[in-house]
C-alpha cells in the first residue's frame, strides 16, 4: 500500500524568503507524484507533477520540486515567496495502472503562512 | 467551460437524515472520485468510478453510496448522516485512466452534521 507523509504541518516564512515543503512517500511500485495547492475556501489546483524523465520539475507560480528515488522524496521549493503564496499544500501519489483510475493518495497537508 | 461543479456549497444535516451531494463535470472525463477533507488528515478517497456504470470503494467508504449512470454525473449519497461525517467533500475528475494527468477538483461542499 502507498502512503505519503508531509513532514511539516505548518511552515511560517517571511516574504521574499526561500521555502521548502517536504514530502516523503512509500510504495512498492513506481508512482506518479503531484503537488496541489488549496487557497482558502477553494478547491485544489495542480502546481506540478512528476511522471518520468528529469527529476527536477517546474510548475506554476515559480514553484519547483525534485524527485529523489533513493530517498523516496518529492520536496517542493520556491526561491522567493509572496504573500499570495499563503495556502495549504498537498503532496499526492497515484499508481500508473489502468484499473486504478488514477486514485490519489494525499499527505496530511502543509500550511504555508507568508508574513510581511 | 465550467469544469467540475459541486452542489450544494454548504449543508447542515441532523443526525439520521439522508442527502445527496451532486457532482457534474463537462470535460468528458472517464474517471471521477469523491474525497473528504478533515483537518490534519489531508484528503481521503471515499469512492471512485472509472466510467459509467463502474464504481469502487476507496479508503473510507462506510456510510456513503455512489452510482454513475452517465459520464457527466457522480452523486454521493449519505444514507444516515452521523456527526463523524462532518467534513468538506471534494469531487474530482480526470482522464485518461492511467493516472498520468491531473485531477480537476470542484469547489467543495462543507457539510455539518448536528
Amino acid at each position: 500500500a502507498q502512503s505519503v507523509t508531509q513532514l511539516d504541518s505548518q511552515v511560517p516564512v517571511f516574504e521574499e524568503a526561500p521555502v521548502e515543503l517536504r514530502c516523503n512517500y512509500s510504495s512498492s511500485v513506481s508512482v506518479y507524484l503531484f503537488w496541489y495547492v488549496q487557497y482558502p475556501n477553494q478547491g485544489l489546483q495542480l502546481l506540478l507533477k512528476y511522471l518520468s524523465g528529469s527529476t527536477l520539475v517546474k510548475g506554476i507560480n515559480g514553484f519547483e520540486a525534485e524527485f529523489n528515488k533513493s530517498q523516496t522524496s518529492f520536496h517542493l521549493r520556491k526561491p522567493s515567496v509572496h504573500i499570495s503564496d499563503t495556502a495549504e499544500y498537498f503532496c499526492a501519489v497515484s499508481e500508473p495502472f489502468y484499473n486504478q483510475g488514477g486514485k490519489l493518495i494525499f499527505g496530511q497537508g502543509t500550511e504555508l503562512s507568508v508574513k510581511p | 467551460n465550467a469544469g467540475v461543479t459541486q452542489t450544494p456549497k454548504f449543508q447542515v444535516l441532523k443526525t439520521g437524515q439522508s442527502m445527496t451531494l451532486q457532482c457534474a463535470q463537462d470535460m468528458n472525463h472517464e474517471y471521477m472520485s469523491w474525497y473528504r477533507q478533515d483537518p490534519g488528515m489531508g484528503l481521503r478517497l471515499i469512492h471512485y468510478s472509472v466510467g459509467a456504470g463502474i464504481t469502487d470503494q476507496g479508503e473510507v467508504p462506510n456510510g456513503y453510496n455512489v452510482s454513475r449512470s452517465t459520464t457527466e454525473d457522480f452523486p454521493l449519497r449519505l444514507l444516515s448522516a452521523a456527526p463523524s461525517q462532518t467534513s468538506v467533500y471534494f469531487c474530482a475528475s480526470s482522464r485518461p485512466m492511467t493516472g498520468k494527468t491531473e485531477a480537476f477538483f470542484g469547489q467543495g461542499t462543507r457539510l455539518t452534521v448536528v
